[in-house]
């Protein structure tokens, strides 16, 4: 099945700082999400970014598919960021499942 | 409200009974999804659905069993033959293949 690293595994930001998280993916993908996991476990969606660059406030998202990568942006970061983000991809011989990635741990301190 | 609703949010079993965890959705959406998180770790798949009357096994199916009599309803099982059961469940669904997956709250079941 489709292998997904992400990078770094913890982050620690000073608030007001700049970070970029990445989703490696070992083979093609028709599907691609990223998430944001509050302390009280509830998956909160980001992006639905198969493909492109999309903004969303002070996130942005970037999926080069041909390079099975992707990239989140948190600018200007507050202490509402912290929680765990998680990557999820899905592929055309995947059927219709999504397989995530080990998360990044983010800490934003005030 | 259209969403995802799981139930209990928090379950408490003894050992070697089966118990069973609620998903139910009002998205109209035909694929349904279980997943399992442990402390500080990724999520797992252990079922899904695409379709009503229809399931496959995930990557951690061992020790569970699900239904899926409705579109709407997608209930774990999880039997005493899991040997750790304890552990954050999510369930997830999403309408058209290449479409956008949503999650309910999740269920912390703890074996003692």
């Amino acid at each position: 099945g489709i292998q997904v690293e992400q990078s770094p595994p913890d982050l620690i930001l000073q608030e007001g700082a700049n970070s970029t998280l990445r989703c490696n993916f070992s083979d093609s993908v028709n599907n691609l999400q990223w998430f944001h996991q509050n302390p009280w476990g509830q998956l909160i969606n980001l992006f639905y970014i198969p493909s492109g660059t999309k903004q969303n406030g002070r996130l942005s998202a970037t999926t080069v598919a041909t390079e099975r990568y992707s990239l989140l942006y948190i600018s200007s970061s507050q202490t509402t960021d912290s929680g765990v983000y998680f990557c999820a991809v899905g592929g055309s011989a995947a059927g219709n499942k999504l397989t995530f990635g080990g998360g990044t741990r983010v800490l934003v301190k005030p | 409200d259209g969403g995802i609703t799981q139930s209990p949010k928090y379950l408490f079993r003894k050992e070697g009974q089966n118990v069973t965890l609620s998903c139910e959705q009002n998205l109209n959406h035909d694929a349904m999804y279980w997943y399992r998180q442990d402390p500080g770790q990724g999520l797992r798949l252990i079922y899904y659905s695409q379709i009503v009357n229809d399931f496959q096994k995930g990557d951690i199916a061992e020790g569970y069993s699900v239904s899926r009599e409705k579109k709407e309803s997608f209930p774990l099982t999880v039997t005493s033959a899991q040997k750790n059961p304890t552990a954050f469940y999510l369930c997830a669904s999403r309408g058209r293949v290449n479409t956008e997956a949503f999650f309910g709250q999740g269920t912390r079941l703890t074996v003692v």
